[in-house]
């Protein structure tokens, strides 16, 4: 059974760049069977989802984020990564990590099959 | 952007059917997942591709879609059951789009 986890740090200055890893155990993030996600949750709201990767390093992004976000793998360490810059307030989350598994004829059947536990990341100064 | 409003909570008792709703436009022309998120831990998928259970979710768990609406339905409700429900569905502009999110009380 694939197993996530998220680590990086839990405080982040205003303007600064969250930088988030996660750790891929149990499977293989070099599978075209899968996407690689982050979702976000701000305290006591709803999910929202931020992006995902796939092993070729396809990217899409939530256009919410105007282009701030970037999502990269590490195929060799089975890992990948979301980097936010210019953090707020307002990115004060918890951020996790997700499997996406993937329909490679249609892609409205995708779904988020395995998430990582969560990590708690406050902006503040 | 497409939106996934959902009823912000939904009372139930114990042992009765609980339906929590998820509306979207042409919502039947997708496919929904249901996702359960109980207080401080991470979402579990409940529902894919509108009506299909992952293993190891109790059968009381089911999912439908129909023209505007979907539905999770759970039957026999249990105490064990309460938590936040989200529908999700993939837009072609936003890619994934979650629902506003349900809390279910079972009292």
């Amino acid at each position: 059974q694939v197993h996530l986890r998220e680590s990086g740090p839990g405080l982040v200055k205003p303007s600064e760049t969250l930088s988030l890893t996660c750790t891929v155990s149990g499977g293989s993030v070099n599978s075209g069977a899968y996407y690689w996600s982050w979702v976000r949750q701000a305290p006591g709201k709803g999910l929202l989802w931020v992006g995902y990767i796939s092993y070729t390093g396809y990217t899409s992004y939530n256009p919410s984020f105007r282009g701030r976000v970037i999502i990269s793998i590490d195929t060799s360490n089975n890992q990948f990564s979301l980097r936010l810059p210019s953090m707020t307030v307002a990115d004060s989350a918890v951020y996790y990590c997700a499997r996406i598994s993937r329909d490679s004829a249609n892609y409205y059947k995708n779904y988020l099959d395995s998430w990582g536990q969560g990590t708690l990341v406050t902006v503040s100064s | 952007s497409y939106e996934l409003p959902q009823a912000p909570s939904v009372s139930v008792s114990p042992g009765q059917t609980a339906n929590i709703a998820c509306s979207g436009d042409k919502l039947g022309d997708k496919y929904v997942s249901w996702y359960q998120q109980k207080a401080g831990l991470a979402p579990v998928l409940l529902i894919f591709q509108n009506n299909r259970r992952p293993s190891g979710i109790p059968e009381r768990f089911s999912g439908s879609n129909s023209g505007n609406t979907a539905t999770l339905t759970i039957s026999g409700t249990q105490p064990m059951d309460e938590a936040d429900y989200y529908c999700q569905a993939c837009d072609s502009s936003v890619s994934f789009v979650f629902g506003t999110g349900t809390k279910l009380t079972v009292l």
